[in-house]
């Protein structure tokens, strides 16, 4: 089946420690986001790549790191720079923008939940 | 503040009735798009409406967008029990690469 992956479900970090959350899609798509949700919030982009090799900060990128070496994966780091991690981290793709195009929607995972020890 | 406020926060109805859930915006946009998402779940796609379409529908879901009041609702007919979900309006900004997403509708079905 097509669709995109997260790992781990749950997570827990330490103090001090970077860790990092998978995502892997199979649906050939050129863009992948990721967003962190609080509780009862909307969604916060915090970093998308439009291509390999190749990705922007969101709104909130302070704290967290990317890296896009394959189409497939764009994991993402939650650094000890970023005081606040406990959220659910969602990663989420499209099909990719061509010049001039638009209207895309989006395909997200089930989710990542960050928690401090 | 957001580009996309939803109203109301929380909604209750019986089952059967019909749900009607809100988003305004600030800017201009390509399009506006409705997610679902269940309890600790990742979002589903339900529909987009693009700026210059007025009406849409998909089964049980119509949504309407008046972009001279940078609004949009989502009408969900008929509701059941498994309608119960959180429900978020996105908006493609005119010029930028990305969504932007409302803090959500927390619908909820009465059996």
């Amino acid at each position: 089946d097509g669709g995109i992956t997260q790992s781990p479900k749950y997570l827990f970090r330490k103090e001090g420690q970077n860790v990092t959350l998978s995502c892997e899609q199979n649906l050939n798509h050129d863009a992948m986001y990721w967003y962190r949700q609080d509780p009862g919030q909307g969604l916060r982009l915090i970093y998308y790549s439009q291509i390999v090799n190749d990705f922007q900060k969101g709104d909130i990128a302070e704290g967290y790191s990317v890296s896009r070496e394959k189409k497939e994966s764009f994991p993402l780091t939650v650094t000890s720079a970023q005081k606040n991690p406990t959220a659910f981290y969602l990663c989420a793709s499209s099909m990719g923008r061509l010049e001039g195009a638009t209207n895309e929607k989006l395909f997200f995972g089930s989710g990542t939940q960050l928690s401090v020890l | 503040s957001q580009q996309g406020e939803e109203d109301p926060q929380a909604l209750s109805i019986q089952e059967g009735e019909n749900a009607t859930m809100n988003c305004s915006y600030k800017t201009s946009i390509n399009n506006l798009q409705w997610y679902r998402q269940n309890s600790g779940r990742g979002l589903v796609h339900l529909i987009l409406i693009r700026s210059n379409e007025r009406e849409k529908h998909s089964g049980r879901l119509r949504v309407t967008l008046d972009t001279s009041k940078k609004s949009s609702s989502l009408l969900i007919t008929a509701s059941r029990a498994a309608d119960t979900a959180s429900y978020f309006c996105a908006t493609e900004i005119q010029g930028a690469q990305k969504l932007v997403f409302g803090q959500g509708t927390r619908l909820t079905i009465n059996p």
